[in-house]
Protein backbone atom coordinates (compact mmCIF):
# COMPACT_ATOMS: atom_id res chain seq x y z
CA UNK A 1 0.00 0.00 0.00
CA UNK A 2 1.36 3.30 -0.58
CA UNK A 3 2.33 5.89 2.21
CA UNK A 4 1.74 9.41 3.15
CA UNK A 5 2.72 11.43 0.47
CA UNK A 6 4.13 15.30 1.10
CA UNK A 7 5.40 18.07 -1.15
CA UNK A 8 7.24 19.88 -1.52
CA UNK A 9 10.52 18.26 0.37
CA UNK A 10 12.02 21.11 1.41
CA UNK A 11 11.03 24.52 0.87
CA UNK A 12 13.64 28.06 1.30
CA UNK A 13 11.60 31.50 1.80
CA UNK A 14 11.87 34.54 2.96
CA UNK A 15 10.09 36.20 6.27
CA UNK A 16 6.37 37.30 5.58
CA UNK A 17 6.26 35.41 2.28
CA UNK A 18 3.84 32.59 2.09
CA UNK A 19 4.29 29.08 1.40
CA UNK A 20 1.73 25.68 1.18
CA UNK A 21 2.25 22.25 2.11
CA UNK A 22 0.56 19.11 0.54
CA UNK A 23 -0.35 15.73 2.10
CA UNK A 24 -2.42 13.24 0.57
CA UNK A 25 -2.81 10.33 3.05
CA UNK A 26 -2.79 6.67 2.99
CA UNK A 27 -6.06 5.73 0.79
CA UNK A 28 -9.06 5.43 3.42
CA UNK A 29 -7.44 6.82 6.58
CA UNK A 30 -10.05 8.80 7.74
CA UNK A 31 -7.69 10.95 10.30
CA UNK A 32 -5.28 13.22 8.88
CA UNK A 33 -2.33 15.05 11.48
CA UNK A 34 -0.48 17.92 10.87
CA UNK A 35 2.64 18.47 12.96
CA UNK A 36 5.50 20.84 13.37
CA UNK A 37 8.80 19.44 14.23
CA UNK A 38 11.33 22.72 15.25
CA UNK A 39 15.03 21.42 15.54
CA UNK A 40 15.90 19.75 18.93
CA UNK A 41 11.90 19.21 19.77
CA UNK A 42 9.48 16.56 19.27
CA UNK A 43 6.46 16.83 16.88
CA UNK A 44 3.86 19.12 17.84
CA UNK A 45 0.53 18.67 16.63
CA UNK A 46 -0.95 21.72 14.94
CA UNK A 47 -4.12 20.20 13.66
CA UNK A 48 -5.89 17.05 13.79
CA UNK A 49 -9.22 16.24 11.02
CA UNK A 50 -11.60 13.73 11.08
CA UNK A 51 -12.50 13.62 7.55
CA UNK A 52 -13.03 16.94 6.84
CA UNK A 53 -14.10 18.02 10.07
CA UNK A 54 -11.91 19.76 12.40
CA UNK A 55 -10.94 18.13 15.34
CA UNK A 56 -8.27 19.65 17.44
CA UNK A 57 -6.78 22.61 16.27
CA UNK A 58 -6.02 24.20 19.98
CA UNK A 59 -2.19 24.56 19.18
CA UNK A 60 -2.24 25.58 15.48
CA UNK A 61 -1.76 29.68 15.23
CA UNK A 62 -4.53 31.00 13.92
CA UNK A 63 -3.10 34.63 13.01
CA UNK A 64 -0.92 32.50 10.54
CA UNK A 65 -1.64 29.28 9.55
CA UNK A 66 -4.41 27.40 7.93
CA UNK A 67 -5.44 24.32 6.90
CA UNK A 68 -7.74 22.34 4.76
CA UNK A 69 -9.27 18.79 3.88
CA UNK A 70 -11.85 19.94 1.82
CA UNK A 71 -13.07 16.25 0.14
CA UNK A 72 -12.02 14.38 3.40
CA UNK A 73 -8.78 13.10 1.18
CA UNK A 74 -5.91 14.86 0.43
CA UNK A 75 -5.07 18.41 2.75
CA UNK A 76 -3.19 21.42 2.37
CA UNK A 77 -1.45 23.54 5.13
CA UNK A 78 -0.32 27.50 4.73
CA UNK A 79 1.83 29.84 6.54
CA UNK A 80 1.07 33.00 5.46
CA UNK A 81 2.99 35.42 6.11
CA UNK A 82 5.98 33.19 7.63
CA UNK A 83 7.99 34.27 10.79
CA UNK A 84 11.66 33.07 11.16
CA UNK A 85 10.18 30.61 14.22
CA UNK A 86 8.20 28.48 11.29
CA UNK A 87 11.31 27.00 10.37
CA UNK A 88 10.65 23.27 10.99
CA UNK A 89 9.91 20.07 9.28
CA UNK A 90 6.38 19.67 8.81
CA UNK A 91 4.87 16.13 9.26
CA UNK A 92 1.52 14.57 7.98
CA UNK A 93 0.11 11.79 9.34
CA UNK A 94 -3.47 9.91 8.90
CA UNK A 95 -4.51 6.93 10.45
CA UNK A 96 -7.30 4.47 10.12
CA UNK A 97 -9.82 5.62 12.84
CA UNK A 98 -9.69 7.85 15.67
CA UNK A 99 -10.27 6.04 18.74
CA UNK A 100 -11.79 8.59 21.30
CA UNK A 101 -10.95 6.52 24.65
CA UNK A 102 -9.18 3.49 25.42
CA UNK A 103 -7.25 0.88 22.97
CA UNK A 104 -4.41 3.15 20.52
CA UNK A 105 -4.15 3.37 16.78
CA UNK A 106 -1.39 3.22 14.42
CA UNK A 107 -0.73 6.77 13.14
CA UNK A 108 1.44 6.48 9.38
CA UNK A 109 3.84 9.53 8.92
CA UNK A 110 5.13 11.10 5.61
CA UNK A 111 8.48 12.13 4.89
CA UNK A 112 8.21 15.54 5.93
CA UNK A 113 8.35 19.57 4.08
CA UNK A 114 12.01 20.82 5.56
CA UNK A 115 10.87 24.83 5.72
CA UNK A 116 13.12 27.00 6.17
CA UNK A 117 12.37 31.15 6.81
CA UNK A 118 15.40 33.18 6.09
CA UNK B 1 0.76 20.30 27.07
CA UNK B 2 1.74 16.90 28.35
CA UNK B 3 5.57 16.33 29.45
CA UNK B 4 7.70 13.57 27.60
CA UNK B 5 10.93 13.26 28.23
CA UNK B 6 13.41 11.39 26.80
CA UNK B 7 17.05 10.94 27.89
CA UNK B 8 19.70 11.03 26.81
CA UNK B 9 19.07 13.59 23.73
CA UNK B 10 21.96 11.51 21.67
CA UNK B 11 24.67 8.90 22.20
CA UNK B 12 27.43 7.00 20.48
CA UNK B 13 27.10 2.98 20.13
CA UNK B 14 30.05 1.29 19.04
CA UNK B 15 29.20 -1.17 16.12
CA UNK B 16 28.08 -4.70 17.89
CA UNK B 17 27.51 -2.92 21.66
CA UNK B 18 24.03 -3.02 22.97
CA UNK B 19 22.45 0.73 24.30
CA UNK B 20 19.09 1.41 25.85
CA UNK B 21 17.37 4.71 26.46
CA UNK B 22 14.79 6.12 28.60
CA UNK B 23 11.24 7.76 27.75
CA UNK B 24 9.63 9.11 30.69
CA UNK B 25 5.74 10.31 30.57
CA UNK B 26 2.70 10.97 33.03
CA UNK B 27 1.82 7.85 34.87
CA UNK B 28 -1.97 8.90 34.79
CA UNK B 29 -4.44 8.87 32.23
CA UNK B 30 -2.49 6.54 30.74
CA UNK B 31 -3.70 5.10 27.22
CA UNK B 32 -0.73 3.98 25.46
CA UNK B 33 3.15 4.39 24.53
CA UNK B 34 4.12 4.34 21.05
CA UNK B 35 7.88 4.01 19.91
CA UNK B 36 8.91 5.48 16.33
CA UNK B 37 12.15 5.32 14.15
CA UNK B 38 13.25 8.42 12.36
CA UNK B 39 15.84 8.38 10.00
CA UNK B 40 17.40 11.37 8.01
CA UNK B 41 14.90 12.08 5.09
CA UNK B 42 12.86 9.11 5.71
CA UNK B 43 9.20 9.01 7.23
CA UNK B 44 9.00 8.18 10.84
CA UNK B 45 8.35 4.39 11.26
CA UNK B 46 6.33 3.29 14.01
CA UNK B 47 8.32 0.29 16.07
CA UNK B 48 6.01 -0.74 18.86
CA UNK B 49 2.30 0.43 20.38
CA UNK B 50 2.59 -0.80 24.19
CA UNK B 51 -0.26 -0.76 26.23
CA UNK B 52 -0.58 -2.62 28.94
CA UNK B 53 2.05 -1.70 32.25
CA UNK B 54 4.46 -4.68 32.15
CA UNK B 55 4.37 -4.91 28.58
CA UNK B 56 7.65 -5.90 26.83
CA UNK B 57 7.68 -6.22 22.86
CA UNK B 58 10.31 -6.95 20.50
CA UNK B 59 11.13 -6.61 16.72
CA UNK B 60 14.66 -8.21 15.72
CA UNK B 61 17.53 -6.87 18.13
CA UNK B 62 15.19 -3.84 19.10
CA UNK B 63 12.97 -4.42 22.19
CA UNK B 64 11.08 -1.91 24.66
CA UNK B 65 9.40 -2.28 28.44
CA UNK B 66 6.91 -0.21 29.48
CA UNK B 67 6.14 0.77 33.74
CA UNK B 68 2.99 2.76 32.97
CA UNK B 69 2.58 3.02 37.35
CA UNK B 70 5.88 5.07 37.71
CA UNK B 71 5.62 6.52 34.03
CA UNK B 72 8.89 5.26 31.90
CA UNK B 73 9.67 3.08 28.93
CA UNK B 74 12.69 1.57 27.95
CA UNK B 75 14.01 0.65 24.05
CA UNK B 76 16.99 -1.64 24.14
CA UNK B 77 18.92 -1.90 20.97
CA UNK B 78 21.13 -5.48 21.12
CA UNK B 79 23.97 -5.38 19.05
CA UNK B 80 23.91 -2.23 17.15
CA UNK B 81 24.25 -2.09 13.64
CA UNK B 82 25.16 1.31 11.54
CA UNK B 83 21.42 1.08 10.33
CA UNK B 84 20.41 1.73 13.52
CA UNK B 85 21.24 5.12 13.34
CA UNK B 86 18.24 7.12 13.53
CA UNK B 87 16.18 8.86 15.71
CA UNK B 88 14.27 7.18 18.29
CA UNK B 89 10.85 9.17 19.51
CA UNK B 90 8.29 8.35 22.02
CA UNK B 91 4.98 9.47 21.96
CA UNK B 92 2.54 9.42 24.99
CA UNK B 93 -1.14 8.89 23.97
CA UNK B 94 -3.74 10.56 26.26
CA UNK B 95 -7.27 10.31 24.86
CA UNK B 96 -7.20 10.87 21.47
CA UNK B 97 -4.16 12.67 20.99
CA UNK B 98 -0.31 11.70 20.95
CA UNK B 99 2.38 13.78 22.60
CA UNK B 100 5.70 13.13 21.50
CA UNK B 101 8.88 13.29 23.45
CA UNK B 102 12.40 14.97 21.41
CA UNK B 103 13.98 12.10 20.81
CA UNK B 104 16.60 9.97 20.84
CA UNK B 105 19.22 10.68 18.62
CA UNK B 106 21.35 7.15 18.25
CA UNK B 107 25.23 7.33 16.12
CA UNK B 108 26.38 3.57 15.43
CA UNK B 109 29.99 3.82 14.91
CA UNK B 110 31.48 1.31 12.96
Amino acid sequence: EAGVAQSPRYKIIEKRQSVAFWCNPISGHATLYWYQQILGQGPKLLIQFQNNGVVDDSQLPKDRFSAERLKGVDSTLKIQPAKLEDSAVYLCASSLIMVLAGGSYEQYFGPGTRLTVT
Amino acid sequence: ILNVEQSPQSLHVQEGDSTNFTCSFPSSNFYALHWYRWETAKSPEALFVMTLNGDEKKKGRISATLNTKEGYSYLYIKGSQPEDSATYLCAFKNDYKLSFGAGTTVTVRA
